[in-house]
């Protein structure tokens, strides 16, 4: 079975500061990672998403993430954070075309002027 | 615009009356998806559909019904609400091409009295 582990459940940190979301992951078979967004009364925005190939995916709004296999993880960083990127972020697997995704617990970056 | 769409977005209801929250997508997806969002759960998995009178349970199915009559629709029915339905629920769907992940729908914030 897969699950998605993310450790921190809320981190905050100061404008302009960069930031690093971790996410880790156990399946026994491959699988598509993703990281969404979450903001303040919204549903869930595809941040970016690790198919195959390079380990380091560039995502929207400045985010990136770096697929590691031997550690099972896939961390989101941004360099620099901005007030409205307050919101809550999600990790995210899914094994096969039609199986469901799961989700990590979240995590809630709180960007602090 | 590609979009997910719910209805209605808040809805106060009292325990036993028999609601459906609406969800339909333009984006000519295979597969549809209902989660509830709960505080310190995450997002757990109701019901998925992967066509056109092809649903199946996810992992939190009970008190809950679905239906996929058309591609676009899928219709989430409440036959009794109880209190413990008190939820944010969230639509999704995406392509059979399981990579491209979900697109949301903006959520359902549903209290039963």
């Amino acid at each position: 079975a897969q699950s998605v582990t993310q450790l921190d459940s809320q981190v905050p940190v100061f404008e302009e500061a960069p930031v690093e979301l971790r996410c880790n992951y156990s399946s026994s078979v491959s699988v598509y990672l993703f990281w969404y967004v979450q903001y303040p009364n919204q549903g869930l925005q595809l941040l970016l998403k690790y198919l195959s190939g390079s380990t380091l995916v560039k995502g929207i709004n400045g985010f990136e993430a770096e697929f590691n296999k031997s550690q099972t993880s896939f961390h989101l960083r941004k360099p620099s954070v901005h007030i409205s990127d307050t919101a809550e972020y999600f990790c995210a697997v899914r094994r096969t075309s039609y199986d469901k995704v799961i989700f990590g617990p979240g995590t809630s970056l709180s960007v602090i002027p | 615009e590609a979009q997910v769409t719910q209805n209605p977005r808040y809805l106060i209801t009292v325990t036993g009356k028999k609601l459906t929250v609406t969800c339909s997508q333009n984006m000519n997806h295979e597969y549809m998806s209902w989660y509830r969002q709960d505080p310190g759960l995450g997002l757990r998995q109701i019901y998925y559909s992967m066509n056109v009178e092809v649903t199946d349970k996810g992992d939190v199915p009970e008190g809950y019904k679905v239906s996929r009559k058309e591609k676009r629709n899928f219709p989430l029915i409440l036959e009794s609400p109880s209190p413990n339905q008190t939820s944010l629920y969230f639509c999704a769907s995406s392509p059979s091409e399981g990579a491209r992940g979900y697109t949301f729908g903006s959520g359902t914030r549903l209290t039963v009295v």
